[in-house]
């Protein structure tokens, strides 16, 4: 069974102090790593997908990289507005189906 | 662009009444269409997933059932609902990929969301 594990549960940071999430995982043959973002009540928005060990992909302040057992979400100087829940998920080779870690909410203070 | 819709937005139902959530997808055809469940502090639970009008599968056993009567349409409903059935629910669409027999796009399984159900039921 497919398993997502993400760290920590809950960052709280200074407007400007750069920090990562962790999203650990077991899948059988990765066929993709998503990141997305949720803002409370909302539905969570896209932001990146990773295919192979090695990849990085950067947004504005964010950056993903993918390693073999990991992915982490970099936030560069992070602004309150970057203050969101974090949600990491994978997809084995044949499936349709995404497995969801539990997310990190990171808090950025002014 | 393709937008997906869902409603209602909130949703207070008593114990033991029914059910129906609706999710519309714009702007693309054939898409995959997923449900979800998110709890409180936990991660997005797959209820049922969908690759086509009338065909459903089903991830969790619960009194919950959906349905796909139209291309870009996705139900979900319940005959009587539990206090267990309180929740955020999301849907989602993928574009229609090779898994699927389509077409191959670039990013044929990321998953696009909606704006979200939140319903307590009292």
């Amino acid at each position: 069974e497919d398993q997502v594990t993400q760290s920590p549960e809950a960052l709280r940071l200074q407007e400007g102090e750069s920090s990562s999430l962790n999203c650990s995982y077991t899948v059988s043959g990765l066929r993709g790593l998503f990141w997305y973002r949720q803002d409370p009540g909302k539905g969570p928005e896209f932001l990146f997908t990773l295919y192979s060990a090695g990849e990085e992909k950067e947004k504005e302040r964010l950056k993903a990289t993918l390693t073999k057992k990991e992915s982490f979400l970099h936030i560069t100087a992070p602004k309150p507005e970057d203050s969101a829940t974090y949600l990491c998920a994978v997809q084995a080779g044949n499936d349709y189906k995404l497995s969801f870690g539990a997310g990190t909410t990171v808090t950025v203070r002014a | 662009s393709q937008t997906i819709h869902q409603w209602p937005a909130t949703l207070v139902q008593p114990v033991g009444s029914p059910l129906s959530l609706e999710c519309t997808v714009e702007g693309t055809s054939n898409p995959n269409l997923y449900w979800y469940r998110q709890a409180a502090g936990r991660g997005l639970q797959l209820l049922f997933y969908s690759v086509g009008i009338g065909q459903i599968s089903s991830e969790v056993p619960q009194n919950l059932s959906a349905s796909r009567p139209q291309d870009r349409q996705f139900i979900l409903s319940s005959k009587k609902l539990l206090l267990s059935d309180s929740g955020f629910y999301l849907c989602a669409w993928t574009y229609r990929g090779r898994l699927a027999g389509g077409p191959s796009y670039g990013h044929t399984d990321t998953q696009y969301f909606g704006p979200g159900t939140r319903l307590t039921v009292l």
